[in-house]
């Protein structure tokens, strides 16, 4: 089983719509959480941290249920340059704890 | 602030060349990570380097590959006798480290080994 795993999509909405992206990680003493997003040829930036209590960053709502062990993240009102993969980020415990490991991404599509 | 930032951004070799590449990390930050991105694939870690500890390597591939740092600066990543499968983009990050984990990413190197 990976660590982190997402599922690969592309999703497909149009303009407006709202989706939602999952992710499960594998280990259970994990603490720290992160969405990050990468364009397309270009590197991941950070998108929005996931807090345990949930937490909102305007269009974007990000979700930790620890008893499941997956992450969420909810795009409200999509926009045509919401378009990009979104990755899954979870921190490592065995070993360094400062040892961040991503998902393969969720490819994002959004359409006029 | 000035952001990572790597060089070169684009690199062509012939099969069996060494290429190095190298990272400047955002300044303060202790840790510098690699990473490697085959097209279309997600980010695979290869080295991690936290402050004056012992770097974590256990993401390199074969002992072509082999990553230097100096003190909380610069960073190089060498690749040996390079073969067609090392083609990807190579990206840098840097962090505040310990448990500060957000990671900072650089352009990343586009290698094309031909």
């Amino acid at each position: 089983r990976k660590e982190v795993e997402q599922d690969p999509g592309p999703f497909n909405v149009p303009e407006g719509a709202t989706v939602a992206f999952n992710c499960t990680y594998s280990n259970s003493a994990s603490q720290s959480f992160f969405w990050y997003r990468q364009d397309c040829r270009k590197e991941p930036k950070l998108l929005m941290s996931v807090y345990s209590s949930g937490n909102e960053d305007g269009r974007f709502t990000a979700q930790l249920n620890r008893a499941s062990q997956y992450i969420s993240l909810l795009i409200r009102d999509s926009k045509l340059s919401d378009s990009a993969t979104y990755l899954c980020v979870v921190n490592a415990l065995s070993g360094n704890t400062g040892k961040l490991i991503f998902g393969q991404g969720t490819t994002l599509q959004v359409k006029p | 602030g000035a952001g990572v930032s790597q060089s070169p951004s684009n690199k062509v070799t012939e099969k069996g060349k060494d290429v190095e590449l190298r990272c400047d990390p955002i300044s303060g930050h202790t840790a510098l990570y690699w990473y490697r991105q085959r097209l279309g694939q997600g980010l695979e870690f290869l080295i991690y380097f936290q402050g004056n500890s012992a770097p974590d390597k256990s993401g390199l591939p074969s002992d072509r590959f082999s990553a230097e740092r100096t003190g909380e600066s610069v960073s190089t990543l060498t690749i040996q006798r390079t073969q067609q499968e090392d083609s990807a983009v190579y990206l840098c990050a840097s962090s505040l480290g310990g448990q500060r984990l957000t990671q900072y990413f650089g352009p990343g190197t586009r290698l094309l080994v031909l």
